[in-house]
């Protein structure tokens, strides 16, 4: 089955502190993975997508596929990351984007 | 330039009535796809188009849901005799081809009563 699960559904850390937003996944094949993000009252819009390997807004994630993972990480967390963050799995059988439950993030000042 | 839009914003209706919302894609995109989720889920796939042709269903919940997108830009999803269960936030998104970086409206919040 394919399968995305975010463990933490509220992640909250101080401003400063290192961030790191679980993802596993569930997928026979190659997979291709993405993290969207939703800050308050704005759409979904992309943070990251495993395969260009960009660093955006100081965000990093690795594809472990030993541990079928695909954390997102940040050094020093800033108050303006504050959002929901989805992780997601593209499914190119069938064209669609399997999304994570979610995790909130709240970085505290 | 202009990103995906989607009307209505916010849908309140009655149980039993029809609704229809509209899905704007950014121009030029060839994949359109609409997502539905519930509080506190991720987005859960519904069906997108390439061009005009609907090329996955599969995530209709019942055939009370439709979707159409006659001349390859506009999509409408339309849900008859609505259900509280129904109510939800529906996400329109386009790619500028199949397998390419999903770009998301704003959503359309469904209330039915």
């Amino acid at each position: 089955a394919q399968r995305v699960t975010q463990p933490e559904k509220l992640l909250s850390v101080f401003k400063g502190a290192p961030v790191e937003l679980k993802c596993n996944y569930s997928y026979s094949g190659s997979p291709e993975l993405f993290w969207y993000v939703q800050y308050s009252r704005q759409r979904l819009q992309l943070l990251l997508r495993h395969i260009s390997r960009e660093s955006i807004k100081g965000f990093t994630a690795d594809l472990n596929k030993g541990e079928t993972s695909f954390h997102l990480k940040k050094p020093f967390a800033q108050e303006e990351d504050s959002a929901m963050y989805y992780c997601a799995l593209f499914s190119s059988n069938t064209g669609k984007l399997i999304f994570g439950q979610g995790t909130t993030l709240q970085v505290k000042p | 330039g202009a990103g995906v839009s989607q009307s209505p914003r916010y849908k309140v209706t009655k149980r039993g009535q029809d609704v229809a919302l509209r899905c704007d894609p950014i121009s030029g995109h060839v994949s359109l796809y609409w997502y539905r989720q519930a509080l506190g889920q991720g987005p859960e796939f519904l069906t997108y188009f390439n061009y005009e042709a609907q090329q996955d269903k599969s995530g209709l919940p019942n055939d009370r849901f439709s979707a159409e997108r006659p001349e390859g830009s506009i999509s409408t999803l339309t849900i008859q005799r609505t259900e509280q269960r129904d109510s939800a936030m529906y996400r329109c998104a386009s790619s500028l081809v199949e397998r390419d970086t999903q770009y998301f409206g704003p959503g359309t919040r469904l209330t039915v009563l």
